[in-house]
């Protein structure tokens, strides 16, 4: 048990669906990172929620949209999506960033897939 | 341009011998180090970090070394054992509290 969870763990759509992605974390954290993880690339970084204000987004495209309802739960709202958004996406979860305790608790992921 | 570098992507060893992971990073800034190791349909798991402060730390099987000056750290794994086999990323932030830069992973196979 991780303590963070993902839903749903697999996800095919269409370039026209809106879906969303969701992540749930039990550890009590304040901070919680939604990352793309590409075939051969680095993990990369999409946003950052703290306290759930957004406090990071790294020039990620419109059609991925946040949301973190609470300290808890987070969401990544996806509509028209592109094939090369095929990726698995990991959130992240770890203690408020600005009073220490850097390192993060990742979930599963959800593998997407855009046809 | 990657700021943190894994320039194998993949190695083997032996069962019971040494697993030595290297990762080279750019950025002078950084001062906090970690590694997680990523099993297939799991994320990252954190598995040990270190400060700038330090040039060593172990935790059971587990060391990591960090040269300032090269800017390069390494994982250590001794001994070996067929469940380290995994995909191991490296990752540098510049202090515990900003975001993670991560590697692309070296993946390690232990061999029977």
């Amino acid at each position: 048990e991780t303590g963070v969870t993902q839903t749903p763990r697999h996800l095919v759509m269409g370039m026209t669906n809106k879906k969303s992605l969701k992540c749930e974390q039990h550890l009590g954290h304040n901070a919680m990172y939604w990352y793309k993880q590409s075939a051969k690339k680095p993990l990369e970084l999409m946003f950052v929620y703290n306290f759930k204000e957004q406090t990071e987004n790294n020039s990620v495209p419109s059609r991925f949209s946040p949301e973190c309802p609470n300290s808890s739960h987070l969401f990544l709202h996806l509509h028209t999506l592109q094939p090369e958004d095929s990726a698995l996406y990991l959130c992240a979860s770890s203690q408020e960033p600005r009073t220490g305790g850097g390192t993060q608790y990742f979930g599963p992921g959800t593998r997407l897939t855009v046809l | 341009d990657q700021q943190v570098k894994q320039n194998s992507p993949s190695l083997s060893v032996q069962e019971g011998r040494i697993s030595i992971l290297n990762c080279d990073y750019t950025n002078s800034m950084f001062d906090y180090f970690l590694w997680y190791k990523k099993y297939p349909a799991e994320g990252p798991t954190f598995l040990i970090s270190i400060s700038s402060i330090k040039d060593k730390n172990e935790d059971g099987r587990f060391t990591v070394f960090l040269n300032k000056s090269a800017k390069h750290l390494s994982l250590h794994i001794v001994p070996s054992q067929p469940g380290d086999s995994a995909v191991y990323f490296c990752a540098a932030s510049r202090d515990r509290d900003d975001k993670i830069i991560f590697g692309k992973g070296t993946r390690l196979h232990i061999l029977p």
